[in-house]
């Protein structure tokens, strides 16, 4: 049973730039959780997917967003790249919604540099 | 919303001896309580958790915790830790129709 992928896996961006990033969750489940991670701040709650909506949403600004395709792949944005964004963003998928299942199953991350 | 603190940012321990890694949750209902950890270079991987009942959960890698609730606690242990051991550990909390919220995380290295 393949995992969860995350595209790319590394990238490089400039200030005020975007980038889109991608998650394929485990197959059949139908939830999908961003998160960032970076030192010392551990994994920020970036948003929750549950059948192609928005459930649950963390204190980002608006210049992170995602969605959640038919078949629960899930992308996120962030616009206007800040050099504070640099960071591991993880996508996490579950059967159901996460705080129902308590299980998330993670992917290796994108590592965002933004120079 | 719920949300945790790990007091420990970084812990040093002997390969051989007991392992203690702090957790307190802040929520005004029953949690669901986790423990992740994450390897270098690999992902994150659920140790044990807690939905309700017994307060001493069993994990894998030999890893147990215990449910506090007087204290909001949900302290990760292990009797002996091995070289293998040596990762990032996540405390995380969770609610009914909610999202799942994590710690700083705890960096444990383990000396020869």
């Amino acid at each position: 049973k393949a995992g969860v992928t995350q595209t790319p896996r590394y990238l490089i961006k400039t200030r005020g730039q975007q980038v889109t990033l991608s998650c394929s969750p485990i197959s059949g489940h139908r939830s999908v959780s961003w998160y960032q991670q970076t030192p010392g701040q551990g994994l920020q709650f970036l948003f929750e997917y549950f059948s192609e909506t928005q459930r649950n949403k963390g204190n980002f600004p608006g210049r992170f967003s995602g969605r959640q395709f038919s078949n629960s792949r899930s992308e996120m944005n962030v616009s206007t790249l800040e050099l504070g964004d640099s960071a591991l963003y993880l996508c996490a998928s579950s059967l159901e919604l996460a705080g129902v299942t308590g299980e998330l199953f993670f992917g290796e991350g994108s590592r965002l540099t933004v120079l | 919303a719920q949300s945790v603190t790990q007091p420990d940012i970084h812990i040093t321990v002997s390969e051989g001896a007991s392992l203690e890694l702090r957790c307190n949750y802040s929520y005004g209902a029953t949690p669901y309580l986790f423990w992740y950890v994450q390897s270098p270079g690999q992902g994150l991987q659920l140790l044990l958790k807690y939905f309700s009942g017994d307060t001493l959960v069993q994990g894998i890698k030999g890893f147990e915790a215990e449910f506090k609730r007087s204290q909001s606690s949900f302290n990760l242990r292990k009797p002996s830790v091995h070289w293998s051991d040596a990762a990032e550990y996540f405390c995380a909390v969770g609610a009914w129709n909610n999202d799942m919220r994590f710690g700083a995380g705890t960096r444990l290295t383990v000396k020869p």
